[in-house]
C-alpha cells in the first residue's frame, strides 16, 4: 500500500533530551513537510523540503531540526531548546506537480513532556 | 491578518441539511485552495482541491471559489453525524515557498 507512516504514535520527552520523529513515504513524492498542531489550532509550517539534500525554515522552526539524505525519508529532532514541545506532528508529502501542491498527511506522532 | 481565516465554530447543523463552511486568504495571488477533515486525534484528510472561479462538485461536497472577493467555501449536502469533524481551510499564499498556508479550522457538528 502507498502512503505515509509516522513513527511513534506516542512520544514522551525528558526536559533536556532530544527527540526524533520518524516520517517515511513510498508515494514517490519529492516534497515534504513537517507540521505542528496545538489544541484548537491549525497547522503551523516547522520545516519543508523540495528535493533529496535541501530543505528550508518554516514558520516555526526554532528548535527543530531536519535531515533529508533520502527521497522516501524526512526525520525531524526536537532538540532541547524547544521549550513547548507539547503537540500533535504532522508529515505530509506532495507530488510538487506544476501549481497543485495537494499535500497527504502521516497518522501524526503525539509528543509528551514528561 | 491572519493570512487564511476561518470561524472556529462550532457550527452546528440538523442531519439532512445543507452545512456551509467558509474561509477568506488574504493573498491575491494565491492559486491552489484545498479543504481537509479532520477528525478529533487524527491526521487530516483531503476532501476537495479547487483551482478555478466558480463550483466544483464531488458527491455531497461543493468547493466554491472567488478569487475577486478571496474566498472559498465548501457546502455539505445531506449533513450526516459523521461528517462532524473540524474542517481545514488550506491555501498556497505563498508560491515562491510552495507551502501550504492552513486555517484554523471550523468545527461541525451535524445534530442527529
Amino acid at each position: 500500500d502507498g502512503g505515509i507512516t509516522q513513527s511513534p504514535k506516542y512520544l514522551f520527552r525528558k526536559e533536556g533530551q532530544n527527540v526524533t520523529l520518524s516520517c517515511e513515504q513510498n508515494l514517490n513524492h519529492d516534497a515534504m513537510y513537517w507540521y505542528r498542531q496545538d489544541p484548537g489550532q491549525g497547522l503551523r509550517l516547522i520545516y519543508y523540503s523540495q528535493i533529496v539534500n535541501d530543505f528550508q525554515k518554516g514558520d516555526i522552526a526554532e528548535g527543530y531540526s531536519v535531515s533529508r539524505e533520502k527521497k522516501e525519508s524526512f526525520p525531524l529532532t526536537v532538540t532541547s531548546a524547544q521549550k513547548n514541545p507539547t503537540a500533535f506532528y504532522l508529515c505530509a508529502s506532495s507530488a510538487e506537480t506544476g501549481v497543485t501542491e495537494t499535500q497527504y498527511f502521516g497518522p501524526g506522532t503525539r509528543l509528551l513532556v514528561l | 491578518q491572519k493570512e487564511v481565516e476561518q470561524n472556529s465554530g462550532p457550527l452546528s447543523v440538523p442531519e439532512g441539511a445543507i452545512a456551509s463552511l467558509n474561509c477568506t486568504y488574504s493573498d491575491r495571488v494565491s492559486q491552489s485552495f484545498f479543504w481537509y477533515r479532520q477528525y478529533s486525534g487524527k491526521s487530516p484528510e483531503l476532501i476537495m482541491s479547487i483551482y478555478s472561479n466558480g463550483d466544483k462538485e464531488d458527491g455531497r461536497f461543493t468547493a466554491q471559489l472567488n478569487k475577486a472577493s478571496q474566498y472559498v467555501s465548501l457546502l455539505i449536502r445531506d449533513s450526516q453525524p459523521s461528517d462532524s469533524a473540524t474542517y481545514l481551510c488550506a491555501v498556497n499564499v505563498d508560491t515562491g515557498r510552495r507551502a501550504l498556508t492552513f486555517g484554523s479550522g471550523t468545527r461541525l457538528q451535524v445534530q442527529p
